[in-house]
């Protein structure tokens, strides 16, 4: 597809279960970032890739969050032993490189941990 | 430090009303970027412009435009002629040349009334 991609569009967990969410950047940006997004707040920095790499996990609220790319292409997070505040919506986006180029964003994962 | 200040929290308008959204950052760089994104209530982010630290030209598109100036760190966005499809939460985000990180602000959420 022509855009940022990302699923599942919708996740319902129980407390204490593990999640995985995926994104799928645009074709040769090299740059993905992860974003939360809680009910009628900002957007709230997780991580940043350049390629494979994360030079930047200084976002993640916890260690029960990891992220990884592969390929330079496709993001995985992970939620491990979720808590019902890690409810949010979590964004995917992508760019080309370096700090001055638009990011791109998915439509986003809902997660509700019951 | 980085930081996106959007004092607005909510604002409503009538249709055909000029609205200008506050935007005020904070940054020790010299060289950095600003954006404007529109979140829809479908959600979605979408970019709508991005400025150089170097460029205090005011831009203008159709009705949208954006004044830009570094003596006060601002950088505000007028509607000109508010439409009900102008209804959106509003973020105003900063990038720094060496972290790669977007910043974003709290966002306002603009109501424009029939």
């Amino acid at each position: 597809g022509a855009g940022v991609s990302q699923s599942p569009s919708n996740k319902v967990t129980e407390k204490g279960k593990d999640v995985e969410l995926r994104c799928d950047p645009i074709s040769g940006h090299t740059a993905l970032y992860w974003y939360r997004q809680s009910l009628g707040q900002g957007l709230e920095f997780l991580i940043y890739f350049q390629g494979n790499s994360a030079p930047d996990k200084s976002g993640l609220p916890s260690d029960r969050f990891s992220a990884e790319r592969t390929g330079g292409s496709v993001s995985t997070l992970t939620i491990q032993r979720t808590q019902q505040e890690d409810s949010a919506v979590y964004l995917c986006a992508s760019s080309f490189p370096g700090s001055y180029n638009e990011q791109f964003f998915g439509p986003g994962t809902r997660l509700t941990v019951l | 430090a980085q930081k996106v200040t959007q004092a607005q929290t909510e604002i409503s308008v009538v249709e055909k009303e000029d609205v200008t959204l506050d935007c005020v950052y904070e940054t020790r760089d010299t060289t950095y970027y600003l954006f404007w994104y529109k979140q829809p209530p479908s959600g979605e982010l979408v970019f709508l412009i991005r400025r150089n630290s170097f460029d205090e030209q005011n831009e203008i598109s159709g009705r949208y435009s954006w004044n830009f100036q570094k003596s006060t760190s601002s950088f505000n966005f007028t509607i000109t002629a508010s439409q009900v499809v102008d209804s959106a939460v509003y973020f105003c985000a900063l990038s720094d040349s060496k972290l790669d990180k977007v910043i974003f602000g709290p966002g306002t959420s603009l109501s424009v009334i029939p």
